[in-house]
């Protein structure tokens, strides 16, 4: 049983595409995540929904749109792909938000855009 | 102030040394968890440990401990009698109130345990 799950593990685009990547978590968590990590390893927290509702939104261009049609769900759409967007992405997801809460991560999608 | 720092690039390792790998950051708050990742070359995120700044006492799991101490902000972690399969990115992420409802991760470090 696969905890947290995202779909395609792998997406291979054009630059100027639109695409999505799915999350799904089987945990009953609350609360769900998005990070990036770039090609030099460096994990940094994206996006973060509670219940559905967006409580954390970094600095991130505003092509990146996350929605969360349940809370077992968070998915990623990003409009008008760059090549600087080539990263992997890690969903995750975690009891409702706290500083002591572990998170879980799902096996990341690995986004090259060409 | 959120900074993790962990200064070791990339440790090499010959299967069965111990090996530790530091962990060290920046809070103002004096009640938090801290957390180890460790990624495989197959990329997935694998949590190993979690524990308070309540306790300093060191703990040992398997062949797996840790080394918190709250007056330096260090969180070192250590593999006892390392095997290849050991081999992967460990990422430490301190967890206090003041850096959100987020992880803020160091920058890793590349273990490679050779045969």
């Amino acid at each position: 049983d696969t905890a947290v799950s995202q779909t395609p593990k792998y997406l291979v685009t054009q630059m100027g595409n639109d695409k999505s990547i799915k999350c799904e978590q089987n945990l009953g968590h609350d609360t769900m995540y998005w990070y990036k990590q770039d090609s030099k390893k460096f994990l940094k927290i994206m996006f973060s929904y509670n219940n559905k509702e967006l409580i954390i939104n970094e600095t991130v261009p505003n092509r990146f749109s996350p929605k969360s049609p349940d809370k077992a769900h968070l998915n990623l759409h990003i409009n008008s792909l760059e090549l600087g967007d080539s990263a992997v992405y890690f969903c995750a997801s975690s009891p409702p938000a706290g500083y002591q809460e572990t998170q879980y991560f799902g096996p990341g999608t690995r986004l090259l855009v060409l | 102030a959120q900074k993790v720092t962990q200064a070791q690039t990339e440790i090499s390792v010959v299967e069965k040394e111990d090996v530790t790998l530091d962990c060290v950051y920046e809070t103002r708050d004096t009640t938090y968890y801290l957390f180890w990742y460790k990624q495989p070359p197959s990329g997935e995120l694998v949590f190993l440990i979690r524990r308070n700044s309540f306790d300093e006492q060191n703990e040992i799991s398997g062949r797996y401990s840790w080394n918190f101490q709250k007056s330096t902000s260090s969180f070192n972690f250590t593999i006892t009698a390392s095997q290849v399969v050991d081999s992967a990115v460990y990422f430490c992420a301190p967890h206090p109130p003041e850096y959100g409802n987020k992880l803020v991760f160091g920058a890793g470090t590349i273990l490679r345990v050779k045969s």
